[in-house]
Parts: C-alpha cells; structure tokens; sequence
C-alpha cells in the first residue's frame, strides 16, 4: 500500500519560514492536500491540488509538489500556526494521510 | 454555510457493532462523494472509506475492509458507517468529511468527529 512519510516535528521562530515536507514513491505525478489540525479540532484543509489555497487560509500558507516530495511552507509563522500538519494523496482508489508532523512556534 | 454533524459513538463490546450518522447541510448533499476518517487517540489521521455520489461506488481501506459498511441517503442528506466485529484498535475519533471533487479530491469541510471505544 502507498505511504507518505513526513518528519514527526518542526520547530520554528516568530516571523521565520517553516518547511514540512511529505515523502512518497512518485508523489508528483499525484496531487497532494495540507490539513491543520490544532488539539481537540477537527482538521482544516489549507492546500489542495499541490499549491492551491482554500477561501479563508492566509497567502503564508504555500505548497509545492515534485518527484517524490510534496512540502508545506509557512511563510511568516505566527504562534497561532502551531498545530498538526498532515500531507494526503489520492492512489488507486485510496486515500492516504501522511504520519503527520508536529509545528512549534519558539 | 456547510454542516457535518456526525453521532452515534459510544463505548461498544469488542465483536459487537455499531452505526454512525453524519447529517449534512448548506450543500447539495447528492453532488458530492463522502469520507470516513478516524484517529486514534494521541495518533495520526487514518481515512476509512468512501462513497461517491451516485451511492455505488465505495472504496474502503484494508484495516476495516469486510468489517464497515459505508452507506448514503441521498433523500435525508445523511451518510452511514455501520461497523461489525469491532476490535480495541478500532477506537477512535471518527469524522465524516465532504469530498471536494475537481483533480485532487480533497476533503475540503469537516465534522466535529465522534468517539467510539471499543473495550469490555
């Protein structure tokens, strides 16, 4: 079955960039979605089809996708972006949600 | 604005079963395929199953292939999971989740999820 494999966390500064990245066989030649979770909330799609942002998500939030990884870059980290980010893929009739990566916001 | 209220959890024998709802409002309910997504406590998001639109289709994952049933009422705006032969490792947070369709399906609206725990 396919697996998406991300870092279990990123630590980050105020004002600085951070980068999570999602790693699959061939994950760019599939799309790939961001979701933001923060503890005891349902998930938050912030990325859909690679590079695209959903109404409401800051411009910080960008995405990117290519040969076997797809990576999330939070432009400008604000202590309200801590939280859970998980990458997910469509494969072969399944869907797939990466291992997740933990942001903390120093 | 979009609604997914998901019920039905609760704490179940293992080897029994169990039914969960999700009510769905503000969207056209038969337009869009429909997801089951759980998490464990303290653990990742893990998807479950799909149903497209048409009430057909239906895509499990391999964990709870044979075991859950995913099902739509199109005419209540409502969409099922019926889930036999519970197991512990089935204990989870569970949501439902509108797929937004286009190229890459993303599950673009969310429910608040409900437990389920499977213990004796």
């Amino acid at each position: 079955s396919y697996e998406l494999t991300q870092p279990p966390s990123v630590s980050v500064s105020p004002g600085q960039t951070a980068s999570i990245t999602c790693s699959g066989d061939k994950l760019g030649d599939k799309y790939a979605c961001w979701y933001q979770q923060k503890p005891g909330q349902s998930p938050v799609l912030v990325i859909y089809q690679d590079t695209k942002r959903p109404s409401g998500i800051p411009e910080r939030f960008s995405g990117s996708n290519s040969g076997n990884t797809a990576t999330l870059t939070i432009s400008g980290t604000q202590a309200m972006d801590e939280a859970d980010y998980y990458c997910q893929a469509w494969d072969s009739s399944s869907y797939v949600f990466g291992t997740g990566t933990k942001v903390t916001v120093l | 604005q979009v609604q997914l209220v998901e019920s039905g959890g609760g704490v179940v024998q293992p080897g029994r079963s169990l039914r969960l709802s999700c009510a769905a409002s503000g969207f056209t309910f038969s337009d869009y395929g429909m997801h089951w997504v759980r998490q464990a406590p303290g653990k990742g998001l893990e998807w479950v199953a799909v149903i497209w639109y048409d009430e057909i289709n239906k895509y499990y994952a391999d964990s709870v292939k044979g075991r859950f049933t995913i099902s739509r009422d199109n005419s209540k705006n409502t969409l099922y999971l019926q889930m036999n032969s519970l197991r512990a490792e089935d204990t989870a947070v569970y949501y439902c989740a509108r797929d937004g369709g286009g190229t890459s399906y993303p599950l673009d609206y969310w429910g608040q999820g409900t437990l389920v725990t499977v213990s004796s």
